[in-house]
């Protein structure tokens, strides 16, 4: 039963380009949701959290958006670099510094 | 040093073996967490120490024993393992378990493979 879904393994985009990465989830008592990115032989790192009082949060090239009647968030990369390839991981927490993580999303940003 | 460090990186073990593995953080957190990364499983969370005390055992099948000396310092006896076992084991650490919004600090993670 996986409370955190992202459907999409993969995902390429042109450089320049925006990158959606999407995630939703089950359970409505999460409240604060996060984005890792995690490159290969590292461990995940922090990009971007959103809590479940706001519908937007944005940080330089990115910005997450929280629908809580879809159950649905989306990470937006704007424009897309090839730095930004790398595996990206949807968080959510209900409690405190528990986290459910989502599979994961492997985005590849071409040339 | 860097904030989160996993040693050893790499590990093959027999199932019969008798291993740990180690994890230092130089954040001054007080909480430590054991994941494990499956592939094409989502993170799993294992184990939660905070203040050097156990908080949360997820179900993980006794062949796997934390122990938590100190707030800087985890471990992870592994103990006649299953090949199923074979992942990527993440530590991780935060301020405080107890609360929070979840922002971890993970390390690079030990690649455990048993045969």
């Amino acid at each position: 039963d996986q409370q955190v879904k992202q459907n999409s393994p993969s995902l390429s985009v042109q450089e320049g380009r925006i990158s959606i990465l999407n995630c939703d989830y089950t359970n409505s008592m999460f409240d604060y949701f996060l984005w890792y990115k995690k490159y290969p032989a590292e461990g995940p790192t922090f990009l971007i959290s959103i809590s479940s009082i706001k519908d937007k949060n944005e940080d330089g090239r990115f910005t997450v958006f929280l629908n809580k009647s879809a159950k649905h968030l989306s990470l937006h990369i704007v424009p897309s670099q090839p730095g930004d390839s790398a595996v990206y991981f949807c968080a959510a927490s209900g409690t405190a510094s528990k986290l459910t993580f989502g599979t994961g999303t492997r985005l590849q940003v071409t040339l | 040093e860097t904030g989160v460090t996993q040693t050893p990186r790499h590990l093959v073990m027999g199932m019969t073996n008798k291993k740990s593995l180690k994890c230092e953080q130089h954040l001054g957190h007080n909480a430590m967490y054991w994941y494990k990364q499956s592939a094409k499983k989502p993170l799993e969370l294992m184990f939660v120490y905070n203040f050097k005390e156990q908080t949360e055992n997820n179900s993980v099948p006794s062949r796997f024993s934390p122990e938590c000396p100190n707030s800087s310092h985890l471990f992870l006896h592994l103990h006649t393992l299953q090949p199923e076992d074979s992942a990527l084991y993440l530590c991780a650490s935060s301020h405080d378990a107890s609360y929070g919004t979840g922002e971890l600090f993970f390390g690079e993670g030990s690649r455990l493979t048993v045969l």
